[in-house]
């Protein structure tokens, strides 16, 4: 079935070691996200690539990163992770994203990362 | 800026009696999208049932029904004959026109009692 995976479901590294967490999807959608959510919280919108087009949210710290190879990959680079980075980590793509776009996002299974 | 509302954390439910999950939102776009998403633990976010803010019939997805009142901003969900599949965190999301982000509530957690 199309889907989006990412990869691994549970990571963990060291405070401070550069971790990176991938995405990939089948659904041939130009739009992909990354989220990251906390505990018990709401998935916080980190950035998206619209295409080729990187967005970050104002807020999201520096220490995030993203690359988008081609259509089908996303990855969340963590420079330096901290102990306040510990999350479930969400990708999620859509397809015509943009003014006026109904079509709804398309959340691959997360991966958690905890920090050691 | 855009908001989104949801003020019952925690809500328990009989199986196969019917749950309302309150949201209220707010947001300066004349077109919009709400959507209610739902997170079963450690498991995928799935799209429960979208409404379109210019469509003024309430969607309904099977056991899953809106009731959408534009002009309070409120976007509720219903679950008729609840099972025990439906426990899960329900999240509602609102989709200005005019951007691609999903703004998020802080989330209900739904419990079904068999």
């Amino acid at each position: 079935d199309a889907m989006v995976i990412q990869n691994p479901r549970y990571q963990v590294t060291q405070f401070g070691k550069p971790v990176t967490l991938s995405c990939s999807q089948t659904l041939n959608h130009n739009v992909m996200y990354w989220y990251q959510q906390k505990s018990s919280q709401a998935p916080k919108l980190l950035f998206h690539y619209y295409d080729k087009d990187f967005n970050n949210e104002a807020d999201t710290p520096d220490n995030f990163q993203s690359r988008r190879p081609n259509t089908s990959f996303c990855f969340l680079d963590i420079r330096s992770p901290g102990l306040g980075d510990a999350a479930m980590y969400l990708c999620a793509t859509s397809t015509k994203g943009g003014i006026y776009s109904n079509q709804p996002q398309h959340f691959g299974d997360g991966t958690r990362l905890s920090i050691l | 800026a855009q908001t989104v509302t949801q003020s019952q954390p925690e809500m328990s439910v009989q199986e196969a009696e019917t749950v309302t999950l309150s949201c209220t939102y707010d947001t300066s776009e004349s077109d919009y999208y709400l959507f209610w998403y739902k997170q079963p633990p450690s498991r995928q976010m799935i799209l429960v049932i979208r409404q379109e803010a210019y469509k003024q019939q309430n969607a309904t997805e099977n056991r899953f029904s809106v009731n959408f009142q534009k002009a309070a901003k409120s976007f509720s969900l219903k679950i008729s004959d609840s099972q025990l599949g439906d426990a899960a965190m329900y999240f509602c999301a609102l989709k200005g026109g005019a951007t691609n982000k999903l703004i998020f509530g802080t989330g209900t957690l739904l419990a079904v009692q068999p």
